[in-house]
């Protein structure tokens, strides 16, 4: 069975400054897709970026960047220039191929807190 | 969010008593799933289903069930609610292949 694994519960970050999150997983597959979704006190869950394993080239979404590392299995985000409103908490998820249902399974979350 | 809604958004109830959760999707998604999220877990796969009336079970479908007899609504049903299903519940839809993944914005239930 596929893992994730995020192992900073808490990081903080000065505006305007960046911060990187960890995760790193555990599968067997060749073929998945990985993303990381944000969660503000709102409770709404926001995609911030995905990336799909047969790419070698590292997804962008502005500010926020990814560093795959297929063999590693390892999958970090990136904030740059951070801003008061990235703070929330961050989840880290592998998605298993639709063969098995297209679950999504989560890491444990990183709250990020940004200081002015 | 748009195309999504769970209900209700919060309830109490007491332990020992049934409680079944709503999802209703208006996107004709074929796959919804439902999720519990607890402080140090993240979010945990409870059931899911990938068509009418077609369900599986996730990594702590323990002491919950689900309906779905219609493709827009997916039904979470704790039979007789204890203190350790107090969590926020998630529902979410999938067209599948490459398309993402809409949540509902979520239900806090406490059980007391």
């Amino acid at each position: 069975a596929q893992t994730v694994t995020q192992s900073q519960p808490e990081m903080s970050v000065q505006e305007a400054e960046t911060v990187t999150l960890s995760c790193t997983y555990d599968t067997s597959e060749s073929d998945y897709y990985l993303f990381w979704y944000k969660q503000p006190p709102s409770r709404q869950m926001i995609l911030v970026i995905r990336q799909e394993a047969y790419k070698q080239q590292n997804a962008t979404e502005n500010r926020f960047s990814v560093n795959f590392q297929k063999a590693a299995k390892s999958f970090s985000l990136k904030i740059s220039d951070s801003q008061l409103g990235d703070a929330a908490m961050y989840f880290c998820a592998y998605r298993s191929d639709y063969n098995q249902g297209g679950k999504l399974i989560f890491g444990q979350g990183t709250e990020l807190s940004v200081k002015p | 969010d748009a195309g999504i809604t769970q209900s209700p958004r919060h309830k109490v109830t007491e332990t020992g008593t049934p409680v079944t959760l709503r999802c209703h999707q208006t996107e004709n998604h074929r796959y919804m799933y439902w999720y519990r999220q607890d402080p140090g877990h993240g979010l945990r796969l409870i059931h899911y289903s990938y068509g009418v009336k077609d369900t599986d079970k996730g990594e702590v479908s323990d002491g919950y069930s689900v309906s779905r007899s219609k493709t827009e609504d997916f039904l979470l049903t704790l039979e007789s609610a204890t203190s350790s299903q107090t969590s926020v519940y998630f529902c979410a839809i999938s067209a599948g292949g490459d398309s993402g993944y809409t949540f509902g914005s979520g239900t806090r239930l406490t059980v007391v």
